[in-house]
């Protein structure tokens, strides 16, 4: 079983919908990262949450710590949301060490 | 202000080569990390620096290497490429530490390798 796993791998939606990617994992101390990347390769931070929620724009993020269960929420769903959106969680309290799923592929289509 | 700065964007090896991929941190930043993304799969960590001290290492030979110069830029190095090390090798630069809740990452576009 993987350390951290996301569901769905893939996403097809039409403009306007809502979204929810959801993010299990079995390891991890401290925060929850969630990313964004883009086809071209970068990746963008888009929350780093310990608990509760949290909203950026159409993007809301929550996090259950006892149930080691994340979500990723995008209200109105345009296509330039169509990214893969990969959750994070730190390993190992005094360095960098990421554990990553394996993303969720989200297309919005117009 | 610059983001994190990643080079070569591209670039193409043959099997037993070595390659050295450069990158510069945010100003400021003093933490940098590498990450391994293969094609279709999350990334995963190679190594952090941290003030110019190694901080953690991932599950990867001795093949790989890396260093933080004075000005917080790093080098990660591979020797003897194989096939199974084309991948997007990803920099990232924070703060802090994300095991502590305060190290954001910042990454860079990535270095795509190609080993043939």
């Amino acid at each position: 079983k993987n350390e951290v796993e996301q569901s769905p791998q893939n996403l097809t939606a039409q403009e306007g919908e809502f979204i929810t990617i959801n993010c299990s994992y079995s390891v991890g101390i401290s925060a929850l990262h969630w990313l964004q990347q883009h086809p071209g390769g970068g990746i963008v931070s888009l929350f780093m949450l310990s608990s509760g929620k949290k909203k950026h724009g159409r993007l809301i993020a929550t996090i259950n710590i006892q149930e080691k269960h994340s979500s990723l929420h995008i209200t109105a769903s345009h296509p330039r949301d169509s990214a893969v959106y990969i959750c994070a969680v730190p390993a190992a309290w005094d360095n960098n060490d990421m554990r990553f799923g394996a993303g969720t592929r989200l297309t919005v289509k117009p | 202000d610059a983001g994190v700065t990643q080079s070569p964007t591209h670039l193409i090896k043959t099997r037993g080569q070595q390659v050295t991929l450069r990158c510069s941190p945010i100003s400021g930043h003093k933490s940098v990390s590498w990450y391994q993304q293969v094609l279709g799969q999350g990334p995963q960590f190679i190594f952090q620096y941290y003030e110019k001290e190694e901080r953690g290492r991932g599950n990867f030979p001795d093949r790989f290497s890396a260093r933080q110069f004075p000005n917080y830029s790093s080098e990660l190095n591979v020797n003897a490429l194989l096939l199974g090390d084309s991948a997007l090798y990803l920099c990232a630069s924070s703060l802090g530490l994300a095991g502590r809740g305060v190290g954001e990452l910042f990454f860079g576009e990535g270095s795509r390798l190609t080993v043939l």
